[in-house]
């Protein structure tokens, strides 16, 4: 069965480095997206991209977060200057579509453990 | 705002039925999502509801109202393997390609 997969698993970075999240959609799915989830705390939408570009971003997703897609097969979460908050089980995830139907299920990937010293 | 509202815990017996109830009230409503998270794991879908009623697939059943904004997503012979966290949630649709969690309801199955 297809699934979503992510690596690393596990990053530990000290605060201020900049940190690259990799992530390998669905093939055949066109809606990418980035959640994250802080210990204990309920998953939170960062933000959602198609076609080459972002569709849609929550107010987390500040202007030290980036994404890209740089190939046919990759999506990355970049933030440039981590902070301690930062901390937190960033989930990838991607779905066939978004119009309706289970098309638009969003199916997730293992995540990457991320600890900001 | 978006308002998810779960229970934080529920206990249930081993081959026993279990409903998880969640309410909704957000901006926009496109339908509802049923996840499955096992501790320091990755949320695994469960069942989709856009149209009021239920929806059944073989031990789990979601049900919704969307007059109500209610949900429940019923476990039926429980098993020890079914303790976890479920997670309620919304799709916004409408331009908003986005899922908002509730909290999740961490559920412990006991002998």
């Amino acid at each position: 069965e297809p699934e979503v997969t992510q690596t690393p698993s596990h990053q530990v970075t000290q605060m201020g480095q900049e940190v690259i999240l990799r992530c390998v959609p669905i093939s055949n799915h066109l809606y990418f997206y980035w959640y994250r989830q802080i210990l204990g705390q309920k998953v939170e939408f960062l933000v959602s991209f198609y076609n080459n570009e972002i569709s849609e971003k929550s107010e987390i997703f500040d202007d030290q977060f980036s994404v890209e897609r740089p190939d046919g097969s990759n999506f990355t979460l970049k933030i440039r200057s981590t902070k301690l908050e930062d901390s937190a089980m960033y989930f990838c995830a991607s779905s066939e579509g978004i119009m309706g139907g289970l098309e638009e299920t969003q199916y997730f990937g293992p995540g990457t453990r991320l600890l900001v010293l | 705002g978006q308002n998810i509202d779960q229970p934080t815990e529920m206990t249930a017996t081993e081959g026993a039925i279990v409903q998880i109830n969640c309410t909704y009230q957000t901006s926009g409503f496109n339908g509802l999502f049923w996840y499955q998270q096992h501790a320091g794991e990755a949320p695994t879908f469960l069942s989709y509801n856009v149209l009021d009623g239920l929806e059944e697939k073989g031990r789990f059943s979601s049900f919704l109202s969307r007059s109500k904004g209610y949900s429940y997503l019923l476990l039926k012979e429980l098993q020890m393997k079914d303790s976890a966290s479920y997670l309620c949630a919304a799709y916004l649709g409408a331009g908003s390609y986005q899922l908002t969690f509730g909290k999740g309801t961490k559920l412990s199955v006991i002998p």
